[in-house]
Formats: structure tokens, C-alpha cells, sequence
């Protein structure tokens, strides 16, 4: 049972386009991340929250923006799509009382044409 | 946070134990073990935690050495179920509100469990 959802599960877009990948969490965790990760490669962290109105860059650079205006809910904004966008979107969010144990979405998977 | 080195690959006949390692030999005193799986490019799957302790839930047994610079995740029973990308990781523990460290996932061990 899904307590992380993400929207779309696959998106196709045309080059230039403004797209926002939706991550939602029913368990009222304070922390939340979006990781990337290319077809058979390692997960990349690129954004990170520890709570609302807070938000942090990864490790790795991205063009991606993200806001947390409440606590459930942690979105994912690129404002003109390129095909080197081209990867899964992953997000996640963890609480203190599973020592910090993440519970994951199932991903969207996202190609820019 | 310590660095941790997984065998990139390894094989287990179904219904066997497999156990998988992980030595993170530059750990710190309040560095956790973590230890997750990824099927097919789903989203990871948290399987258990320990700091010094063994510790053992439904889906596995984590053994730490005494010296803590060595783990090994153990899966009873395999299946095929279980072929999956396995993520060893080092980080210090989410009780520390200030500590805000994500995960970093590194290549993990890639386990193919076999008929």
C-alpha cells in the first residue's frame, strides 16, 4: 500500500515545455527528497526538505526547482524541458521514529522529445 | 558520512540463504547501517537498520561485526522475488534533528536469485 504518490507515472513532452512532477505523502513526515536516476545507473539526490518552507539543493546540479508550502506535499518544477531532462524522477520522505527510513514512490518517468 | 564497498554482482540459487556484504571500515560511533533494495528501477525499499546490534525483522537478519567496520545483510530464504539492486549505506542517525543528511545510494550489489 502506497503511502507516496507520484504524478505522472510516465510524461512524454515536447522540448521547451514548463512541467511540474507531483509527490504527495500521507504519513506526515517532515523530511522529503527527489532523487534522479537514468536507466541503470546510480540515484542522484537533487533536492531536499527538511520541513515547510524549507528546501535545499543535492549533490547533483539541476536546472529542477522545488517548493513545500505544506507538509505533504513536495513538487517537482522544470521550467523549459530539454532532452537531457530525459530520466526517473524519484521521491521520498522519512521520519524520525523509523530511524530515518525512507519510504519511496513508484517514480515518473520523464522523456523530453 | 563513511564510504561503503559492495560487491557490484552476485548470484544465489532460490530457497538458499544470501548474504550480502558491505565493510564501511571508516564508520563513526553514531553512523547507522542502513540497508535498502531496488527492483527493476522502483523506488528503493527501506529493508532494516542496526547500529551495533544484529538486528532481524520479517524481511531480514543484518549482522554487524564487533568492530562495526563490516556488515552482512542475510536473506534467508531467497526467492526470485528478491533479484534486486542492494544499497549497504552509512549515515549518521535521524535522531539528530540537525543532521538533515540524505541518503547517498552509491552502485549497491546487483543479486540475481536464480531457479
Amino acid at each position: 500500500e502506497a503511502d507516496i504518490y507520484q504524478t505522472p507515472r510516465y510524461l512524454v513532452i515536447g522540448t521547451g515545455k514548463k512541467i511540474t512532477l507531483e509527490c504527495s505523502q500521507t504519513m506526515g513526515h517532515d523530511k522529503m527528497y527527489w532523487y534522479q536516476q537514468d536507466p541503470g545507473m546510480e540515484l542522484h539526490l537533487i533536492h531536499y526538505s527538511y520541513g515547510v518552507n524549507s528546501t535545499e539543493k543535492g549533490d547533483l546540479s539541476s536546472e529542477s526547482t522545488v517548493s513545500r508550502i505544506r507538509t505533504e506535499h513536495f513538487p517537482l518544477t522544470l521550467e523549459s524541458a530539454r532532452p537531457s531532462h530525459t530520466s526517473q524522477y524519484l521521491c521520498a520522505s522519512s521520519e524520525y521514529s523509523r530511524g530515518g527510513g525512507y519510504t519511496f514512490g513508484s517514480g515518473t518517468r520523464l522523456t523530453v522529445v | 558520512d563513511a564510504k561503503t564497498t559492495q560487491p557490484p554482482s552476485m548470484d544465489c540459487a532460490e530457497g538458499r540463504a544470501a548474504n550480502l556484504p558491505c565493510n564501511h571500515s571508516t564508520i563513526s560511533g553514531n553512523e547507522y547501517v542502513y540497508w535498502y533494495r531496488q527492483i527493476h528501477s522502483q523506488g528503493p525499499q527501506y529493508i532494516i537498520h542496526g547500529l551495533k546490534n544484529n538486528e532481524t525483522n520479517e524481511m531480514a537478519s543484518l549482522i554487524i561485526t564487533e568492530d562495526r567496520k563490516s556488515s552482512t545483510l542475510i536473506l534467508p530464504h531467497a526467492t526470485l522475488r528478491d533479484t534486486a539492486v542492494y544499497y549497504c549505506i552509512v549515515r549518521v542517525g535521524a535522531m539528530d534533528s540537525n543532521s538533515g543528511y540524505a541518503l547517498n545510494f552509491g552502485k549497491g550489489t546487483s543479486l540475481l536469485v536464480t531457479p
